[in-house]
């Protein structure tokens, strides 16, 4: 079955400590996003990556890191998570060929005390 | 002023209502148009895809852009009640994977 998987699904954490909220798609798609979403702001494109080692800033980078070392995985890293990090989180991710056709995943719910 | 905007809702209607859902954008140079939908505590999912000024169908949905205005549409014919959930435009420029998304019209269809 084509999906896009993220781990942890819900997620509780104090200011500062490192996290990671890993993301994997098998259909062999070449892009993957990060998005945020908020209630009255939508979704919101953090980070996206084009392919392996090619990564680029969306709307709201600051505070997030990701890495694309292979074609699977997309991790978002939280390097000093604050409270206004507090969001649900979705992964994505799209062939070369229809870029717009975007395929999310469960989301993770984080709370960042 | 936001690139895409959305009423948020909700809406609430009967079952077998058509049900009509908008967006406006402000930069013509958007080129893809999508509708999303979203059920509750899941990820969004695409309903439809478009890049032309027109109508396309897809079964009971019908997505309508029209360029000139900056505006389009998502009709829902025959509404159910598992149609309910939040629908999300979005609309992109056909640079790699941006996409601006609207904030979402929450519908209700009762029974």
């Amino acid at each position: 079955e084509a999906q896009v998987t993220q781990n942890p699904r819900y997620l509780i954490t104090v200011t500062g400590k490192k996290l990671t909220v890993t993301c994997s798609q098998n259909m062999n798609h070449e892009y993957m996003s990060w998005y945020r979403q908020d209630p009255g702001l939508g979704l919101r494109q953090i980070y996206y990556s084009m392919n392996v080692e090619v990564t680029d800033k969306g709307d709201v980078p600051e505070g997030y890191k990701v890495s694309r070392k292979e074609k699977r995985n997309f991790p978002l890293i939280l390097e000093s998570p604050s409270p206004n990090q507090t969001s649900l989180y979705f992964c994505a991710s799209s062939s070369r060929a229809v870029q717009e056709t975007q395929y999310f995943g469960p989301g993770t719910r984080l709370l960042v005390l | 002023q936001k690139e895409v905007e959305q009423d948020p809702g909700p809406l609430s209607v009967p079952e077998g209502a058509i049900v009509s859902l908008n967006c406006t954008y402000s930069n013509s140079a958007f080129q893809y148009f999508m509708w999303y939908r979203q059920y509750s505590r899941k990820g969004p999912e695409l309903l439809m895809y478009t890049y032309s000024s027109g109508n396309k169908e897809d079964g009971r949905f019908t997505a309508q852009v029209d360029k000139s205005s900056k505006y389009i549409s998502l009709f829902i014919r025959d509404s159910q009640p598992s149609d309910s959930a939040t629908y999300l435009c979005a609309i992109g420029t056909g640079t790699a994977s941006k996409l601006t998304f609207g904030t979402g019209t929450r519908l209700q269809v009762t029974l």
